[in-house]
């Protein structure tokens, strides 16, 4: 077990490019979750999978954003035409889902859009 | 919905001295209560959680933080920092389903 896993660790872009990140989550756990850490603030949810069903979108999540978990396992966040106010971390986590459903962080994406 | 104010946005703290990192929430139902750590460059770590029982709760590492209904506070303190304490720390509820609220962050910095 090597945690919850993100890639890239760090993208650079122009605005209005599309760009893919990808997370891995401990092994066993059903349940995967992404947020978005803007400088000088808390994570704040984005969305999250049970297996590869997506059950909740914050509104946060606009049309440009998509997130995938088609197997289950490892998940992508995919922003199209992006802009500089996408630039954040973007971190994901993994859980259980069972009992008080601790949530396990990666490490994020440091998006930066120019 | 949830959610929670952090009221210090910066501590400054000399080694060796206290400090008390201030956490209020909001919430309409029973809640869950976290404390997480970021380390420069690094990913969200779980300090210490509230869930039931007692409430004063305790990490591996000296901190401690008191969970106080009343006043729908969490606040964390340690008793004696180090320089590897220097840090941000987030407050975060959940109140047991999907998703967790975080406070703004405490950026923690001990000086020798």
């Amino acid at each position: 077990d090597t945690g919850v896993s993100q890639d890239p660790r760090h993208k650079i872009t122009k605005r209005g490019q599309n760009v893919t990140f990808r997370c891995d989550p401990i092994s066993e756990h059903n349940r995967l979750y992404w947020y978005r850490q803007t400088l000088g603030q808390g994570p704040e949810f984005l969305t999250y999978f049970q297996n590869e069903a997506q059950l909740e979108k914050s509104r946060l999540l606009s049309d440009r954003f998509s997130a995938e978990r088609p197997k289950g396992s490892f998940s992508t966040l995919e922003i199209q035409r992006t802009e500089q106010g996408d630039s954040a971390m973007y971190l994901c986590a993994s859980s259980t889902g069972t009992g008080y459903n601790e949530q396990f962080f990666g490490p994020g994406t440091r998006l930066t859009v120019l | 919905a949830q959610s929670v104010t952090q009221l210090d946005s910066q501590v400054p703290v000399f080694e060796e001295a206290p400090v008390e990192l201030r956490c209020n929430y909001s919430s309409s139902v029973s809640v869950y209560l976290f404390w997480y750590v970021q380390y420069p460059n690094q990913g969200l770590q779980l300090l210490l959680k509230y869930l039931s029982g007692s409430t004063l709760v305790e990490s591996i590492n000296g901190f401690e933080a008191e969970f106080n209904k009343s006043k729908t506070s969490f606040h964390l303190r340690k008793p004696s920092v180090h320089i590897s304490d220097t840090a941000e720390y987030f407050c975060a509820v959940s109140d047991g389903g999907n998703k967790l609220s975080f406070g703004a962050g405490t950026t923690v910095t001990v000086r020798a």
